[in-house]
């Protein structure tokens, strides 16, 4: 059984660019977890999402910002627009459900230039 | 502000020696968890404690809570080199136990 699946590993974009994050949960888990971490600090919680539905994305900024889970296919972190500001550590985590354990997957460093 | 702090923010100490972190909160939980991440990793899930239980173990981890003080610990024995990780806890809040909210973690360094 594959661990959380994540990519890309690094991705660098310029300025005004799209960022799309992609993340595969474990098999037979339903609900997804994106947090981003900065340097030396803890991780941020940012949106919790269940299969076709958003139901906590209460950390995310309310501009440039979006995700998804559909039916079918991994969870779409997508940032639009970056700025350097975005540059962190994004990472995903699955549960098999409510308030259990978190699975992480080892994350997509962004760098915006 | 943020729900879990640790304590300390960074603990160096020698092969062999226990190391002891602790983490505060501030409102009512569910449950509180503890995870370690390695440098440049994912994070990695140790133990997960619920608000009625006290005291939770598993290999040489060992991991404390105190509901009437919003606290816990976590407690490494004979702790190793490959220990070195940073340890964050994160607790599951009783109006929201879906969402984990992480602290700023304990940077632990053991040497050689």
């Amino acid at each position: 059984n594959a661990g959380v699946m994540q990519n890309p590993r690094h991705l660098v974009r310029r300025r005004g660019q799209e960022a799309r994050l992609r993340c595969s949960p474990m098999k037979g888990h339903s609900h997804v977890y994106w947090y981003r971490q900065l340097p030396e600090e803890g991780l941020k919680f940012m949106v919790y999402l269940q299969k076709e539905n958003i139901i906590d994305e209460s950390g995310m900024p309310k501009e440039r910002f979006s995700a998804e889970f559909p039916k079918e296919g991994p969870s779409i972190l997508r940032i639009q627009q970056v700025v350097r500001g975005d540059s962190a550590a994004y990472f995903c985590a699955s549960s098999p459900g409510y308030d259990e354990k978190l699975f992480f997957g080892s994350g997509t460093q962004l760098s915006v230039l | 502000s943020q729900q879990g702090e640790e304590d300390p923010q960074a603990l160096s100490i020698q092969e062999g020696e226990n190391a002891t972190m602790n983490c505060s909160y501030k409102t009512s939980i569910n449950n509180l968890q503890w995870y370690r991440q390695n440098s440049g990793r994912g994070l990695v899930h140790l133990i997960l404690i619920r608000s009625n239980e006290r005291e939770k173990h598993s290999g040489r981890l060992r991991v404390t809570l105190d509901t009437s003080k919003k606290s816990s610990s976590l407690l490494i024995t004979a702790s190793r080199a490959a220990d070195t990780a940073s340890y964050f806890c994160a607790t599951a809040t009783m109006d929201s136990s879906y969402k984990l909210i992480f602290g700023s973690g304990t940077r632990l360094l053991v040497r050689p």
